[in-house]
């Protein structure tokens, strides 16, 4: 079956402006992961939905970044008023309940000139 | 105490030679350590897991070895090949819950 979509692939924006980036998970998956990975690092995670559950926004870096998850599929992560160390790439999983093994998107290069 | 620490931080291995990634942590309540796999490219992937039930899973030329007294984890790659050329992240959690603490990457390169 289809893995988890991420849109666009690559995104070249301008200081100050916002972005949108998209993640379609896996249907059927109730969890569903937003991390950023910046060139050279490891994954930073961002926040995190389960269902219909408050999502656990701990990891966003500040109150430019946000995200939502209509319906309990589609997720959209919004950066407003991007700045440079916004560059990165932003990646997205998605997990089954009771399972263990996040499935990743081939996520989203950010370039914030 | 949730940090996963992982080296060394890239690594250049000859064909057929042994690749060697290691991780420690601190938390003991973690027990299921996943690697992933990541291509240029391309989101990472699950290679293979453990639990601290066990010393050691192999899966195929990749095999994990667990010590809990030390409180580390490490992935060797045996007869490595060059389409084994790829950055490998160690991860920790608790059973039951929904985070994963990743390490911070081991950009391998192996040499034809």
């Amino acid at each position: 079956g289809a893995g988890v979509s991420q849109s666009p692939s690559n995104k070249v924006t301008e200081k100050g402006k916002d972005v949108e980036l998209r993640c379609d998970p896996i249907s059927g998956h109730t969890a569903l992961y937003w991390y950023r990975q910046s060139l050279g690092q490891g994954l930073e995670f961002l926040i995190y939905f389960q269902g219909n559950s408050a999502p656990d926004k701990s990891g966003l870096p500040s109150d430019r970044f946000s995200a939502e998850r209509t319906g309990g599929s589609v997720s959209t992560l919004t950066i407003q008023r991007t700045q440079q160390e916004d560059s990165a790439v932003y990646l997205c999983a998605s997990k089954s309940r009771g399972g263990e093994t996040q499935y990743f998107g081939p996520g989203t290069r950010l370039l914030v000139l | 105490q949730q940090q996963v620490k992982q080296s060394p931080q890239s690594l250049i291995v000859q064909k057929g030679g042994i690749s060697i990634i290691n991780c420690a942590y601190e938390n003991t309540a973690f027990d299921y350590f996943p690697w992933y796999q990541q291509f240029p490219g391309k989101g990472p992937a699950l290679l293979i897991a453990i639990r601290p039930d066990v010393s050691e899973k192999k899966e195929g030329r990749f095999t994990i070895s667990f010590n809990k007294s030390a409180k580390q984890f490490s992935l060797h790659i045996m007869d490595s090949q060059p389409g084994d050329s790829a950055t490998y992240f160690c991860a920790a959690s608790i059973s039951g819950t929904y985070k994963y603490i990743f390490g911070t990457g081991t950009r391998l390169k192996v040499l034809a």
